[in-house]
């Protein structure tokens, strides 16, 4: 079955780094477009990134645009998001988010991890 | 970006009421919208993509539809585990949007 299990939350201050990292097993990872997605504590859910599935092309929210970098290790079925330049903002579950095969259309998110929770305070 | 407005942002409801939600775009997005629903403390559950079609393993008492800039999810016959929060997101730009929610809790 598909298993999406996320890594690397954590507390950091503000201005700080995080990398964050998704697993995957259970289907095959080379071919999906794969995506973060954020949830603030007791607020709605805003996407993140997408990448897709040969990571030649990615995109962000305007909120991260510059600061956040998406990432995937096709071989090693990860999926990274790198975080920088953190802010008090940023904290948040962050989940990863299975998203649709090269070869189908539209896009929609069928998949998603337990999450990962960031927390940026000094 | 295309901006998603969901109505109405929270309601109250009895089992075996029939529910609907509404989101509107701030621009025509085609049929490109998903809707999905989420409990406390856990993961979205994604229940319609494109507009209306049934995600597998989804009971059909959930029916969504429209086109452009306006859509519906309607809940036929509310159900205990039904009592969620509904988000509508759109997937016609590369930046996705989702709309800020719409949580159903008990009259």
């Amino acid at each position: 079955q598909v298993q999406l299990v996320e890594s690397g939350g954590g507390l950091v201050k503000p201005g700080g780094s995080l990398r964050l990292s998704c697993a995957a097993s259970g289907f095959n990872f080379r071919h999906y477009y794969m995506n973060w997605i954020r949830q603030a504590p007791g607020k709605g859910l805003e996407w993140v990134s997408y990448i897709t599935s040969s990571g030649s092309s990615t995109f962000y929210a305007d909120s991260v645009k510059g600061r956040f970098t998406i990432s995937r290790d096709n071989a090693k079925n990860t999926l990274y998001l790198e975080m920088n330049s953190l802010r008090a903002d940023d904290t948040a579950v962050y989940y990863c988010v299975r998203d649709r095969a090269e070869w189908e259309l539209p896009s929609h998110f069928d998949y998603w991890g337990q999450g990962t929770l960031v927390t940026v305070s000094s | 970006d295309i901006q998603m407005t969901q109505s109405p942002s929270s309601l109250s409801a009895s089992v075996g009421d029939r529910v609907t939600i509404t989101c509107r775009a701030s621009q025509s997005i085609s049929n490109y919208l998903n809707w999905y629903q989420q409990k406390p403390g856990k993961a979205p559950k994604l229940l319609i993509y494109s507009s209306s079609s049934l995600q597998s393993g989804v009971p059909s008492r959930f029916r969504a539809g429209g086109s452009g800039t306006d859509f519906t999810l309607t809940i036929s016959s509310l159900q205990p585990e039904d009592f969620a929060s509904y988000y509508c997101q759109q997937s016609y730009s590369t930046t996705r949007t989702f709309g800020q929610g719409t949580k159903v809790d008990f009259k």
